[in-house]
């Protein structure tokens, strides 16, 4: 176990509906980085955020968007779903600083689009 | 922009045999190399890490990994497999010294290990 909690587990959802995915990060990390995951496929870069601004951005559509609230939990939101937005949704936790540049990833929320 | 390339996408072998999953990586700068390893229904857990110094990284269950700065490689070895190494190994790297970069993410390695 990382510590980092996400929620809901599974979800279905239905072409043009709007999700939202949350995360609790370890206890002391306050950088929050989200990834999908496809089936078969490493997990790809979403965004980042740190002290509650998006730090840094993949390749990713401007209806996936994020929030960090002060405790440094975050939420995913992803607009309009499409079909291909099925993956499995990591967030992953870490802490600034040289020391600490390791992210430590939660068990994931499956999203299902029909 | 950084990207990384795992060779073989389904490796099977048997206990007790010896294993090698590579991980190239292409990057123009100073990196942090990771090897992650997601077991049947958990979550991503990191079995190792290079971030400077010796090239020659031991990590967790009795794995290792070489940096070859040359050949832009980060190579996972382990010298006797068990069954309950089964699982999916990714190779990853982010841009180093920043701390919290993104990860980039091979396509991952499917070990099954037959008992």
């Amino acid at each position: 176990e990382t510590g980092v909690t996400q929620s809901p587990t599974h979800l279905i959802k239905t072409r043009g509906q709007q999700v939202t995915l949350r995360c609790s990060s370890q206890s002391g990390h306050n950088t929050v980085s989200w990834y999908q995951q496809a089936l078969g496929q490493g997990p790809q870069f979403i965004f980042q955020y740190y002290r509650e601004e998006e730090n840094g951005r993949g390749n990713f559509p401007p209806r996936f968007s994020g929030l960090q609230f002060p405790n440094y939990s975050s939420e995913l939101n992803v607009n309009a779903l499409e079909l291909d937005d099925s993956a499995l949704y990591l967030c992953a936790s870490s802490r600034e600083g040289r020391s600490y540049n390791e992210q430590f990833f939660g068990p994931g929320t499956r999203l299902t689009v029909l | 922009a950084q990207s990384v390339s795992q060779h073989n996408h389904h490796v099977i072998l048997s206990e007790a045999a010896s294993l090698e999953l590579g991980c190239n990586y292409s990057y123009g700068g100073t990196v942090n190399l990771f090897w992650y390893v997601q077991y049947p229904g958990q979550h991503l857990q990191l079995l190792l890490k290079y971030f400077s110094g010796d090239p020659l990284v031991k990590g967790i269950k009795g794995f290792e990994a070489e940096f070859i700065k040359s050949k832009f490689s980060f190579n996972l070895r382990k010298p006797s497999v068990q069954w309950s190494d089964t699982a999916e190994y990714f190779c990853a790297v982010n841009a180093a010294p920043g701390a919290n970069s993104k990860l980039t993410f091979g396509k991952g390695i499917t070990l099954s290990v037959r008992p």
